[in-house]
């Protein structure tokens, strides 16, 4: 059970560049999530699927674009990069089954920006 | 909306001292879930807890503590007797619509030795 995978785990870009961050999850959870983390801030939300076939715009979802691919998948792609897209990524899912409520990070992906 | 508030930034402790990190939250919802998660310097995000809010009744778990108070919207949490491995981020969060998360902006805690 490898729960919610990302990758890739470190990546640097030039100002410009484009790139996608693939997230999947194993779970069958309806629900993903992308957070952005940057010293001092917290986790801040960029973009989410609550279900297979929509997403949502977060707190900060400008310079970013989104694909839920099926349930399992959720990536992110940086267009056209910029420095201050420098962060680390962490995918996310959730569900809430019989009451309980499951909520699964992955282990994050570091992005430079130069 | 949604907002937590950690308002310490960093807390050091001597090794096996207790540290307590404080976590204010605002919310209109009257059902809603509280977090805390523990962000070592590898980086990955460590679950601690979570509890709703229809559930007050405060909670110990080995050296971890808890102190849920929602008439003042607090959610507090206590390492007792502090080790090198605590050493770490901690979060608290809270969910909201379709199941986001609203993160503080954490505590670090470095623990001497």
């Amino acid at each position: 059970n490898a729960g919610v995978t990302q990758t890739p785990k470190f990546q640097v870009l030039k100002t410009g560049q484009s790139m996608t961050l693939q997230c999947a999850q194993d779970m069958n959870h309806n629900s993903m999530y992308w957070y952005r983390q940057d010293p001092g801030m917290g986790l801040r939300l960029i973009y989410y699927s609550a279900s297979e076939g929509t997403t949502d715009k977060g707190e900060v979802p400008n310079g970013y674009n989104v694909s839920r691919l099926n349930k399992r998948e959720f990536s992110l792609r940086l267009e056209s990069a910029a420095p201050s897209q420098t962060s680390v990524y962490f995918c996310a899912s959730s569900e809430v089954r019989q009451g309980r409520y499951e909520q699964y990070f992955g282990p994050g992906t570091r992005l430079t920006v130069t | 909306a949604q907002k937590v508030t950690q308002a310490q930034t960093e807390i050091s402790v001597v090794e096996k001292e207790d540290v307590t990190l404080d976590c204010v939250y605002e919310t209109r919802d009257t059902t809603y879930y509280l977090f805390w998660y523990k962000q070592p310097p590898s980086g990955e995000l460590v679950f601690l807890i979570r509890r709703n809010s229809f559930d007050e009744q405060n909670e110990i778990s080995g050296r971890y503590s808890w102190n849920f108070q929602k008439s003042t919207s607090s959610f507090n949490f206590t390492i007792t007797a502090s080790q090198v491995v605590d050493s770490a981020v901690y979060f608290c969060a809270l969910n909201y619509g379709n199941n986001r998360l609203a993160f503080g902006k954490g505590n670090q805690v470095v623990v001497i030795p």
